[in-house]
C-alpha cells in the first residue's frame, strides 16, 4: 500500500512569488493533516480536513495561505505571495478513522525556501 | 493553549547504551501521548504511544513512561544501536480531532 506523497520534496523561491505544494493522503483515508516545521523547532499544526471539509484551519498563520482539498482525495496549500518567514518543511498526514485519534501517517515532506 | 516541551534537543551516545528523553506538557486534560521517529529524508513514524490511563507501555527496546501528576513523559531507548540514530518527537493530541501539539525534537546520534 503506498504512504502519504507529497510533492515536490524541494521548492525555493523568491519573496513575493507563489508555490504550490500537494499531498496525496493514503487511499481511503479520510482525514488530511498539514503540518509545518521552521528552522530546527516544533512542527506545528496548520490545519485538518475531514473528507473535502476544513474541519479546524485555526494552526493557519494568514491569509496568504490557502489550503483546498478537492473531492475528499488530494489536498494542496498555497501560498501567495511567500515571505521569508514561510520557509520551513510542509509535512501532510492522514489517518482513517473519523474518531481522530487513529494513527497520522506523515509524508516525507516539502521543503520551502523563500529566498 | 497546550505547551509541550521537549529535552534534551541533542543526545550523543554509545551504542549499547541507554537514550532517554523527556517531555512535559501544561493540560491537565491531556489523555494521549505520541512518540515518533523521523529519519533522515522521511517523515515522522509513530513509533510508541501511551494515553492517561496506563503509566508504562513497552515495546522491544522502547518505553514509554507517563506521570500524568507531574505532567511529564519519557521516551527510553535501550541498547541503542546505530540505526536509532534520528530526531525523536514527543506530541500531545489536543483534541478528539487528532490536532498534534509536538515538543521541538531530540536528534539522537548514536555512535559505534
Amino acid at each position: 500500500e503506498a504512504g502519504v506523497t507529497q510533492f515536490p520534496s524541494h521548492s525555493v523561491i523568491e519573496k513575493g512569488q507563489t508555490v504550490t505544494l500537494r499531498c496525496d493522503p493514503i487511499s481511503g483515508h479520510d482525514n488530511l493533516y498539514w503540518y509545518r516545521r521552521v528552522m530546527g523547532k516544533e512542527i506545528k499544526f496548520l490545519l485538518h480536513f475531514v473528507k473535502e471539509s476544513k474541519q479546524d484551519e485555526s494552526g493557519m498563520p494568514n491569509n496568504r495561505f490557502l489550503a483546498e482539498r478537492t473531492g475528499g482525495t488530494y489536498s494542496t496549500l498555497k501560498v501567495q505571495p511567500a515571505e521569508l518567514e514561510d520557509s520551513g518543511v510542509y509535512f501532510c498526514a492522514s489517518s482513517q478513522s473519523l474518531a481522530g485519534k487513529s494513527e497520522q501517517f506523515f509524508g516525507p515532506g516539502t521543503r520551502l525556501t523563500v529566498l | 493553549g497546550e505547551n509541550v516541551e521537549q529535552h534534551p534537543s541533542t543526545l550523543s551516545v554509545q551504542e549499547g547504551d541507554s537514550a532517554v528523553i523527556k517531555c512535559t506538557y501544561s493540560d491537565s486534560a491531556s489523555n494521549y501521548f505520541p512518540w515518533y521517529k523521523q529519519e533522515l529524508g522521511k517523515g515522522p513514524q509513530l513509533i510508541i504511544d501511551i494515553r492517561s490511563n496506563v503509566g508504562e507501555k513497552k515495546d522491544q527496546r522502547i518505553a514509554v513512561t507517563l506521570n500524568k501528576t507531574a505532567k511529564h513523559f519519557s521516551l527510553h531507548i535501550t541498547e541503542t544501536q546505530p540505526e536509532d540514530s534520528a530526531v525523536y518527537f514527543c506530541a500531545v493530541y489536543l483534541d478528539s480531532w487528532g490536532k498534534l501539539q509536538f515538543g521541538a525534537g531530540t536528534q539522537v546520534v548514536v555512535t559505534p
